[in-house]
């Protein structure tokens, strides 16, 4: 069975801070790690999908790296804002794209 | 373009009821997926396609079956619906397996009384 951790579970910040999260995944038979916001009462939304060591993926003020030799990625946020504010999923995918969602990442952003 | 639909949007069932949950993807996409969030479990994937008359098992896949007869429609069957299968339940799919993303439908809630 597959592991997917990601950390923190929940995190709270105020507008404008930076942040990051991270998401731990097995090194072994790596083929893509995709990261998802999903909003509530709304379905997840593809962020980024990364497939090789060393990738760093960015839209607008969010980004993320892979680290597939330890098997970890980072998703940071750059200024975060109120509308940040969503669960954020990693998830650990084969070659078929059958993926291992880790338990997300709860961010919530104060005004 | 509307994406992934998928219906009913809510359903209570009765203990040992059956129903279909309906998928449709006008995105010509090979791949879809049907997933379950559970509270505090996240997402589990029950089946999934890499293409019309292909199917396969996920992580959770007892107490379900799939088919996929076209390119666009992929509904997930409960026969004998259980308690523990209240859920809510997400379909999704994709261009090209993994290395693509997936999009998702906007869910089925579905209580099992």
């Amino acid at each position: 069975i597959l592991n997917v951790e990601q950390s923190p579970q929940s995190l709270h910040v105020q507008e404008g801070d930076s942040t990051n999260f991270t998401c731990s995944f097995p090194s072994s038979n790596f083929y893509a790690l995709h990261w998802y916001r999903w909003e509530t009462a709304k379905s997840p939304e593809a962020l980024f999908v990364m497939t090789l060591n060393g990738d760093e993926k960015k839209k607008g003020r969010i980004s993320a790296t892979l680290n597939t030799k330890e098997g970890y990625s980072y998703l940071y946020i750059k200024g975060s804002q109120p509308e940040d504010s969503a669960t954020y999923l990693c998830a650990f995918s084969t070659s078929y794209g059958k993926l291992t969602f880790g338990q997300g990442t709860i961010l919530t952003v104060h005004p | 373009n509307a994406g992934v639909t998928q219906t009913p949007k809510f359903r209570i069932l009765k203990i040992g009821q059956s129903m279909t949950l309906q998928c449709t993807q006008d995105m010509n996409h090979n791949y879809m997926y049907w997933y379950r969030q559970d509270p505090g479990m996240g997402l589990k994937l029950i089946y999934y396609s890499v293409g019309a008359g292909i199917t396969d098992k996920g992580e959770v896949p007892n107490g379900y079956n799939v088919s996929r007869s076209t390119t666009e429609d992929f509904p997930l069957r409960l026969e004998l619906a259980a308690p523990s299968q209240t859920s809510v339940y997400f379909c999704a799919s994709s261009y090209q397996g993994g290395s693509q993303p997936q999009h998702f439908g906007d869910g089925t809630r579905l209580s099992i009384l």
